[in-house]
């Protein structure tokens, strides 16, 4: 079965520029988690959703990021305007069931630069 | 804050050698869950303990969990090359929306051939 897919895998943009991260569940999972991974503060939560659903969105750091889930099988975590401390990997993962008695999976994540 | 604290954060071992890591957590937790990432990749699930279990073993990998302290740990049995990666515990909490997960900070593990 297919894990989690995230596109793209790497992204370099220049400051001011729009940056849309997309991802695809696997499928059957009801629910989707944003993570923003750095060096500096490690793996952090940004956003989840529950049947598509925003359910807790208070990692998200600032106006400049949104993420929708139009679908069970699609969600994209926008940045618009991006600036360079933006920069990080950002994974995208799911699971089954909101029992918290169950694993995440993790897609590969994106590799954003902001020049 | 985060809620897991891994220790130490990097460890350097030999092949066949076993490797130890900690996690120290702060509050009640539902279950605590055991995460690898190899470079460049995502997350892995390796282990799931219940915060009624006191120890669970998977393969080569033996996770024990103490609620009177806070804390667990992963053992690795006869370590390879493969097992270099990074280590991550992340808790569940009660009373959290959903399956909420918080990860620690993780142990950068290499095993030296």
């Amino acid at each position: 079965d297919a894990g989690v897919i995230q596109s793209p895998r790497h992204e370099v943009t220049e400051m001011g520029q729009e940056v849309t991260l997309r991802c695809k569940p696997i499928s059957g999972h009801d629910y989707l988690f944003w993570y923003r991974q750095t060096m500096m503060r490690g793996l952090e939560l940004l956003i989840y959703f529950n049947n598509n659903v925003p359910i807790d969105d208070s990692g998200m750091p600032e106006d400049r990021f949104s993420a929708k889930m139009p679908n069970a099988s699609f969600s994209t975590l926008k940045i618009q305007p991006s600036e360079p401390r933006d920069s990080a990997v950002y994974f995208c993962a799911s699971s089954f069931d909101g029992n918290s008695n169950q694993p995440q999976h993790f897609g590969d994540g994106t590799r954003l630069s902001i020049l | 804050s985060q809620q897991g604290e891994e220790d130490p954060q990097a460890l350097s071992i030999q092949e066949g050698e076993n490797a130890t890591m900690n996690c120290s957590y702060k509050t009640s937790i539902n279950n605590l869950q055991w995460y690898r990432q190899n470079s460049g990749r995502g997350l892995v699930h390796l282990i799931l303990i219940r915060s009624n279990e006191r120890e669970k073993h998977s393969g080569r990998l033996r996770v024990t969990l103490d609620t009177s302290k806070k804390s667990s740990s992963l053992l690795i049995t006869a370590s390879r090359a493969a097992d270099t990666a990074s280590y991550f515990c992340a808790t569940g909490v009660p009373g959290a929306a959903g399956n909420k997960l918080t990860f620690g900070g993780g142990t950068r593990v290499l095993v030296k051939p």
